[in-house]
């Protein structure tokens, strides 16, 4: 496809359960990055991968929190043991990572931990 | 505080100009970036200031950048309410040897007519 897809978009868990979602990036692109929004809040770094390798993952909120990619390509981000305040939309984006660096942003993973 | 600090509303009545400001901390960051979100989408990059630069014009979008203060500022020119939306300021801010773009909280942006 020409842009960023997520699946799924929207997930509805029980607290206790986990949660596996998944990005795929504009081929091509090296650098892709997971971000968390909450609802009236601003974007959450939370984990970042240039090729398959995390340099960073600093960002990760919990050890609840994994994330891994593959092939350079898809990768997905896995929260166990889901929590309430786990709630928010999943961003994905990735990019060249140089230059200007323009990041191509997916249109969100939306989880609900009931 | 938080890197990237910018007011959360902006509400302008259409035909107006409007300015998002946003503070930034870290005087290293080679790009400043302007985001735009519209309802129920992804965040697409509006524009963008290479830190040499203290302004840029891109048709309705001036760009300033005020490297001493650490302050950026988008206005939009004859605010339409197409332009409706949350701008989000962003900075690279260097992380484990790679640059990491930081985000603000948004601002939303409401147009009126």
């Amino acid at each position: 496809g020409a842009g960023v897809s997520q699946s799924p978009s929207n997930k509805v868990t029980e607290k206790g359960k986990d949660v596996e979602l998944r990005c795929d990036p504009i081929s091509g692109h090296t650098a892709l990055y997971w971000y968390r929004q909450r609802l009236g809040q601003g974007l959450e770094f939370l984990i970042y991968f240039q090729g398959n390798s995390a340099p960073d993952k600093s960002g990760l909120p919990s050890d609840r929190f994994s994330a891994e990619r593959t092939g350079e390509s898809v990768s997905t981000l896995t929260i166990q043991r889901t929590q309430q305040e786990d709630s928010a939309v999943y961003l994905c984006a990735s990019s060249f990572g140089q230059g200007v660096d323009e990041q191509f942003f997916g249109p969100g993973t939306r989880l609900t931990v009931l | 505080g938080e890197d990237v600090e910018q007011s959360l509303f902006l509400s302008v009545r259409e035909g107006d100009s409007s300015v998002i400001n946003c503070t930034y901390t870290d005087s290293s960051s080679t790009y400043l970036y302007w985001y735009k979100q519209e309802p129920g989408a992804g965040l697409q990059l509006l524009t963008y200031i290479f830190s040499n630069m203290d302004m840029k014009q891109d048709q309705r979008l001036t760009v300033l950048l005020n490297k001493k203060d650490k302050h950026l500022s988008l206005r939009i020119a004859d605010t339409q309410t197409g332009d409706s939306a949350i701008y989000f300021c962003a900075e690279s801010i260097k992380s484990g040897g790679s640059y990491i773009p930081t985000f603000g909280r948004g601002t939303s942006l409401i147009v009126h007519p």
